[in-house]
């Protein structure tokens, strides 16, 4: 039974590119949320999808970011014309049913370097 | 508002020796849950334990215990004659009722282990 999945584990963009950043949910898993980590910070939380649905964007910057989870596939956050703000490593998690409090796993994280 | 503070940033001691790592929380929910987290030089992130609000009973798993005291609104984690593989940062977080979407994380604590 896979885990979170994220991939790539790693991915650097030149400034202006454009990132996008994939989560496979745990089998049987319909809720995801993304959080990013800055540098020697903690983790904050962006958004909480379910399929097809965006529960909760709060935490997601206003501009050139955007998250998606389709009936098919993966979730997926993307950031269009990255800056050099936008390198930080972003994890994605998924429970089974509502809220994180039933328990969220974690997937390894993509980190983003911009260039 | 909801909080989690860890006000060690770093801690360092020698390897056998027993070490606490303090984490102090806000919230105004009756009902919530806390966290720790290990992120070791990999990056991942590891879950380690989830304690509900109601439940604050001492949690003890190998050389990990954990003391929770809803008087003092603290939850820490203390690690029993460490080891150089305890080496990491470690994070403490909350998810309350009202908010099951998000987990706010503190800043985490690095522990170095000396061997």
């Amino acid at each position: 039974n896979a885990g979170v999945m994220q991939n790539p584990r790693h991915l650097v963009r030149r400034r202006g590119q454009e990132a996008r950043l994939r989560c496979s949910p745990m089998k049987g898993h319909s809720h995801v949320y993304w959080y990013r980590q800055l540098p020697e910070e903690g983790l904050k939380f962006m958004v909480y999808l379910q399929k097809e649905n965006i529960i909760d964007e709060s935490g997601m910057p206003k501009e050139r970011f955007s998250a998606e989870f389709p009936k098919e596939g993966p979730s997926i956050l993307r950031i269009q014309q990255v800056v050099r703000g936008d390198s930080a490593a972003y994890f994605c998690a998924s429970s089974p049913v509502s809220g994180v409090n039933t328990e969220a796993f974690f997937g390894q994280g993509t980190r983003l370097t911009v260039v | 508002a909801q909080k989690v503070t860890q006000a060690q940033t770093e801690i360092s001691v020698v390897e056998k020796e027993d070490v606490t790592l303090d984490c102090v929380y806000e919230t105004r929910d009756t009902t919530y849950y806390l966290f720790w987290y290990k992120q070791p030089p990999s990056g991942e992130l590891v879950f380690l334990i989830r304690r509900n609000s109601f439940d604050e009973q001492n949690e003890i798993s190998g050389r990990y215990s954990w003391n929770f005291q809803k008087s003092t609104s603290s939850f820490n984690f203390t690690i029993t004659a460490s080891q150089v593989v305890d080496s990491a940062v470690y994070f403490c977080a909350l998810s309350s009722h009202s908010s099951a979407s998000k987990i706010i994380f503190g800043s985490g604590t690095r522990l170095s282990i000396r061997p």
